[in-house]
């Protein structure tokens, strides 16, 4: 069965704590993606990959960091930096990375910061 | 840039009542637009896309689209509403290439009986 994991489902954080959100595919796509979704808010990108060991930033990428040293993974993490970390992350990958391309989207890690 | 306005955050039909959905954009050039679903504490699913071929975008679940460059809309309808379409709905934009998709803020579907 092709299709994205995330883990884990669920991640409690203390504050000052670096954390790392899992994401791997097997639909041999090149292009990776990672959104924060808050409530009311839609998704926004956070950082995006369209080739192994190459990633820009997306719209908020302040706070977090990525790697892609794999084609099926792009772990990223939630630094101390990042002042409001609680939300939805999904991770996401597209074929190419165009434009014109279907995302298809993991079940998501829902980051709590105590 | 390009955006995307999705009007009403939140939708309430009855069951068997027709859904509309409703997503204006704003682009520069042709866009590219998607229709997702997301069911809760989930991750978001293609309902369907406009790539510039046929103006009306027929999708899964019975769900369809169409696209009106007059009204700069990409508004989703579905005849008659069931319960397991209750739901939040994302429409994105992209102008394709190199441009990457920009999300609405979504509207949730709620589904009376």
């Amino acid at each position: 069965d092709g299709g994205i994991t995330q883990s884990p489902k669920y991640l409690f954080r203390k504050e000052g704590q670096n954390v790392t959100l899992s994401c791997e595919q097997n639909l041999n796509h090149d292009a990776m993606y990672w959104y924060r979704q808050d409530p009311g808010q839609g998704l926004r990108l956070i950082y995006y990959s369209q080739i192994v060991n190459d990633f820009q930033k997306g719209d908020i990428a302040e706070g977090y960091s990525v790697s892609r040293e794999k084609k099926e993974s792009f772990p990223l993490t939630v630094t101390s930096a990042q002042k409001n970390p609680t939300a939805f992350y999904l991770c996401a990958s597209s074929i190419l990375g165009s434009g014109t391309d279907t995302q298809y989207f993991g079940p998501g890690t829902r980051l709590t910061v105590l | 840039a390009q955006s995307v306005t999705q009007l009403g955050s939140h939708v309430s039909v009855s069951e068997g009542a027709l859904v509309l959905l409703r997503c204006n954009y704003s682009s520069s050039v042709p866009p590219y637009l998607f229709w997702y679903v997301q069911y809760p504490n989930q991750g978001l699913q293609l309902l369907l896309k406009y790539t510039s071929a046929a103006t009306l975008v027929k999708g899964i679940n019975g769900f369809e689209a169409e696209f009106k460059k007059s009204e700069t809309s990409f508004h989703l309808t579905k005849p008659s509403a069931h319960m397991s379409d209750a739901a939040e709905y994302f429409c994105a934009v992209s102008r394709g290439g190199s441009e990457k998709l920009v999300f609405g803020k979504g509207t949730k579907l709620t589904v009376n009986p």
